[in-house]
């Protein structure tokens, strides 16, 4: 198992296109989280999902902003109508939920987007 | 509704010198209480947590942290410093209730030779 993969790691756009982005989980971790960082700042969390249900996306920054995770293993995040704001590190996490102490969040690299 | 203070932007220290960086929290019920570690240009590393059990959790790369329920904070510390360390040190918490993580803005680590 090689980890959480994230594709692209880089991604420049201008603004006004839509940009999807991809997840791969760990192979046998049942949750996956989506984060944005910016500068200066720590993860902020957007949605997640438990195998292919997704379980809080009220905080998705706006109706822009949409995940899927079509057969519970990996997952897209797509933006639509980039905007120069979205600019930022997104961040993917996967973890085995339900187990009783708490399993900790295994990261990708994250993909970087520059919206010009 | 969970969150995290680290109310240090900034930490240096010589290389060799015992480390501290601080985090407090504030949580419904029971803590589960994590650090990361980022480099640049890379997503974040786990160094330790603490769910339950004696409040001293020891890590990886010779980490450690102090869970203190009454001053509701979870400082990560280490005995000696080394350069290697430099870094941004996240914390974080969630409840016990399997919610999402709630992570700190963060603190820069320099460590200075």
């Amino acid at each position: 198992d090689t980890g959480v993969s994230q594709d692209p790691r880089h991604k420049i756009t201008k603004r006004g296109q839509n940009v999807t982005f991809r997840c791969d989980p760990i192979s046998e971790h049942n949750r996956l989280y989506w984060y944005r960082q910016t500068l200066g700042q720590g993860p902020e969390f957007l949605t997640y999902f438990q195998n292919e249900a997704q379980l809080e996306k009220s905080r998705l920054l706006s109706d822009r902003f949409s995940a899927e995770r079509p057969k519970g293993s990996f997952s897209t995040l797509e933006i639509q109508r980039t905007e120069q704001g979205d600019s930022a590190m997104y961040l993917c996490a996967s973890s085995l939920a339900g187990g009783p102490n708490g399993y900790g969040y295994t990261f990708g690299s994250g993909t970087r987007l520059t919206v010009v | 509704a969970q969150s995290v203070a680290q109310p240090e932007d900034q930490v240096n220290v010589a290389e060799g010198n015992p480390l501290t960086v601080k985090c407090t929290y504030s949580v419904s019920g029971n803590p589960y209480l994590f650090w990361y570690v980022q480099y640049p240009n890379r997503g974040l590393q786990f160094l330790l947590k603490y769910i339950t059990g004696d409040n001293l959790v020891k890590g990886s790369y010779g980490f450690e942290a102090e869970f203190n329920k009454s001053q509701t904070s979870f400082h990560l510390k280490k005995p000696s410093a080394l350069v290697s360390d430099s870094a941004l040190y996240f914390c974080a918490v969630r409840s016990s209730g399997n919610t999402p993580l709630v992570f700190g803005k963060g603190t820069r680590l320099s460590v200075i030779a």
